[in-house]
């Protein structure tokens, strides 16, 4: 059964302090792995699509990256604005349609 | 303008009861889907609709019942709400790149 596991559930930060969150997953042939980002009271908001181990994606201070078994999102010298809840997704070639969430990650940014 | 919108934002009602909660997306996308997210951020897909057609019906109880009158619309009735169906329903569309765009969410609370 295709799974998606994300570490670890909260994690809490000085501001300027980097780090790396994680996604684990188990599918049957990868089309797709998705990260998005989720503010408190409003819908998930998509950051990156990875497609294949060695990939890479930046947006400010965040990368994306892909391996195998696990997608990392690094943060580098957070922000509190950075505070949000970070979902990572599956889309499996077995079923296209069928995007799978894992149960995210809270970062949480102090000042 | 809001790309996939959703109402009521908020919906709380009685055990017993029927609701629905409404869901339009001016993005043009062919594929639509219903999320459930529980208390602890844990997103599950529920139905998805291709064009008009269900194409995703996961293990959800027969008191959900989609409707999607044309490509841009997907309704989702819930009949005889129980105390478990407390949620956050998220209406979503996919576009290009396989790209999830969520509504806002719609906030059920059964009492």
């Amino acid at each position: 059964e295709d799974q998606v596991t994300q570490s670890p559930e909260a994690l809490r930060l000085q501001e300027g302090e980097s780090s790396s969150l994680n996604c684990s997953y188990t599918v049957s042939g990868l089309r797709g792995l998705f990260w998005y980002r989720q503010d408190p009271g409003k819908g998930p908001e998509f950051l990156f699509t990875l497609y294949s181990a060695g990939e890479e994606k930046e947006k400010e201070r965040l990368k994306a990256t892909l391996t195998k078994k696990e997608s990392f999102l690094h943060i580098t010298a957070p922000k509190p604005e950075d505070s949000a809840t970070y979902l990572c997704a599956v889309q499996a070639d077995s079923s296209a349609s069928k995007i799978i969430f894992g149960s995210g990650t809270r970062l949480s940014i102090r000042p | 303008d809001t790309a996939v919108s959703q109402t009521p934002k908020y919906l709380v009602t009685q055990m017993g009861n029927d609701k629905s909660i409404k869901c339009e997306q001016n993005l043009g996308h062919d594929t639509m889907y219903w999320y459930k997210q529980d208390s602890k951020k844990f997103l599950k897909i529920m139905f998805s609709y291709n064009n008009k057609e269900l194409i995703i019906n996961e293990t959800v109880p027969n008191r959900f019942s989609p409707k999607s009158p044309d490509k841009a619309h997907l309704n989702l009735h819930i009949n005889s709400l129980e105390l478990g169906d407390s949620a956050v329903y998220f209406c979503a569309s996919r576009g290009p790149g396989n790209t999830i765009y969520f509504g806002e969410g719609s906030w059920l609370t059964v009492v």
